[in-house]
């Protein structure tokens, strides 16, 4: 069973610039697994940020960054504020027309 | 403006059927494949199908494979989404999406409706 694997949680400082990844139990993550990334708040849709590893979505500021990083796809935000603080989610293509979303990381600006 | 609009849920019984829908506007229906996604109570997202622009090809997750059927009218815009044999574990807020790039094929959700709940309770 194929896993998309995201950190439960992570912290960042006002400000400061935070790397969440997003990677594969069975293997690396590369462009070919069109890595999506989407930011939700309690009690809302998702927003979707990046696709296609790296393309802004409308609207998004070109603080959301996208990439790949080693083997994982990775989205960094730089000068968090505190209205970054979401659940942010990675959507991967696996093949066999099959897409897992990560777990999801919790992000707390403090 | 692409707006995505979810119809259908509401409160249904264990082993019972439910049909979703979701109306597309702002952008040529066909042109793109849609996908469902949910959401349980408290719990991350979850894909759960996807259906090519022109209906040809569908594919499903583990979790509703054999109890799930998705299907769309491009002449009416629409979507759908079938669960059958309902489970306690099919709660959730059940999206519609739609894919960034035309084509028929799904290279990734960008476009959400607001989400529709789907509550499996006796």
């Amino acid at each position: 069973q194929t896993v998309v694997t995201q950190e439960p949680s992570f912290s960042v400082s006002p400000g400061g610039t935070v790397t969440l990844t997003c990677g594969l139990n069975s293997g690396s993550v590369s462009t070919n697994e069109y890595p999506t990334w989407y930011q939700q708040t309690p009690g809302q849709a998702p927003r979707t940020l990046l696709y296609n590893t790296n393309i802004r979505s409308s609207g998004v500021p070109d603080r959301f960054s996208g990439s790949i990083l080693g083997n994982k796809a990775a989205l960094t935000i730089t000068g968090a504020q505190a209205d970054d603080e979401s659940d942010y989610y990675c959507l991967l293509y696996v093949g066999s027309g099959i897409w897992v979303f990560g777990g999801g990381t919790k992000l707390t600006v403090l | 403006e692409v707006q995505l609009l979810e119809a259908g849920g509401g409160l249904v019984q264990p082993g019972r059927s439910l049909r979703l829908s979701c109306a597309g506007s702002g952008f040529i229906f066909s042109d793109y494949a849609m996908t469902w996604v949910r959401q349980g109570p408290g719990k991350g997202l979850e894909w759960v199908s996807v259906i090519s622009g022109n209906g040809d090809s569908t594919f499903y997750a583990d979790s509703v494979k054999g109890r799930c059927m998705i299907s769309r009218d491009n002449s009416k815009n629409t979507m759908y989404l079938q669960l059958n044999s309902l489970r306690a574990e099919d709660t959730a807020v059940y999206y519609c999406t739609r894919d960034w790039q035309s084509g028929g094929s799904s290279y990734g959700s960008v476009y959400w409706g607001q989400g529709i709940l789907v509550t499996v309770s006796s």
